[in-house]
């Protein structure tokens, strides 16, 4: 079955320095999503995006974030100056379209900690 | 305002017994849907109800959706070992594409 994947599964970095977390969505997936779950909270959304460029993100998503496509099959997320709030489970998600009741399928995560 | 809260927070049952999970929401939904979590990993999709659904099943899953009194359920029976993981709901709104979350129910089934 299909699956969404993520690299790497873990990331420690330094508080200043930027990370890019990759995302492979299912192949025929044109919708891709990303959320953060900050250690014992609920999980959060980020942002959205489809056919290149953001159709949603949240208030959480500022300036220091940027998301990108750079082939037919990556989807990365980039923070740019890391502060140790950003320390959280990062996931990926995928779906064919946003139209209602589309499922989004989610990656394993990525386990970002900022030291 | 909070949408999605699950409780209970935490459940405990052996193994065969039936788990009952409860999310309540605040506003008008799109659609609920019911993810499981275990411990530090991914989230794995496990059903998704419409907001003109009333019930729906799948395998030993079993979800309700009362939109008048802005609330689903969880039922998964004769649980096993393998069930033992954290539940949320997350409701999706109209005109939105992201999902909202509920805390969750961490749930652990003793063989």
């Amino acid at each position: 079955e299909p699956e969404v994947t993520q690299t790497p599964s873990h990331q420690v970095t330094q508080m200043g320095q930027e990370v890019i977390l990759r995302c492979v969505p299912i192949s025929n997936h044109l919708y891709f999503y990303w959320y953060r779950q900050i250690l014992g909270q609920k999980v959060e959304f980020l942002v959205s995006f489809y056919n290149n460029e953001i159709s949603e993100k949240s208030e959480i998503f500022d300036d220091q974030f940027s998301v990108e496509r750079p082939d037919g099959s990556n989807f990365t997320l980039k923070i740019r100056s890391t502060k140790l709030e950003d320390s959280a489970m990062y996931f990926c998600a995928s779906s064919e379209s946003p139209t209602p009741g589309e499922t989004q399928y989610f990656g394993p995560g990525t386990r970002l900690l900022v030291l | 305002s909070q949408q999605g809260e699950e409780d209970p927070q935490a459940l405990s049952i052996q193994e065969g017994e039936n788990a009952t999970m409860n999310c309540s929401y605040k506003t008008s939904i799109n659609n609920l849907q019911w993810y499981r979590q275990n411990s530090g990993r991914g989230l794995v999709h496990l059903i998704l109800i419409r907001s003109n659904e009333r019930e729906k099943h799948s395998g030993r899953l079993r979800v309700t959706l009362d939109t008048s009194k802005k609330s689903s359920s969880l039922l998964i029976t004769a649980s096993r070992a393998a069930d033992t993981a954290s539940y949320f709901c997350a409701t999706l709104r109209y005109n939105t594409d992201k999902l909202i979350f509920g805390t969750g129910t961490r749930l652990q089934v003793f063989p």
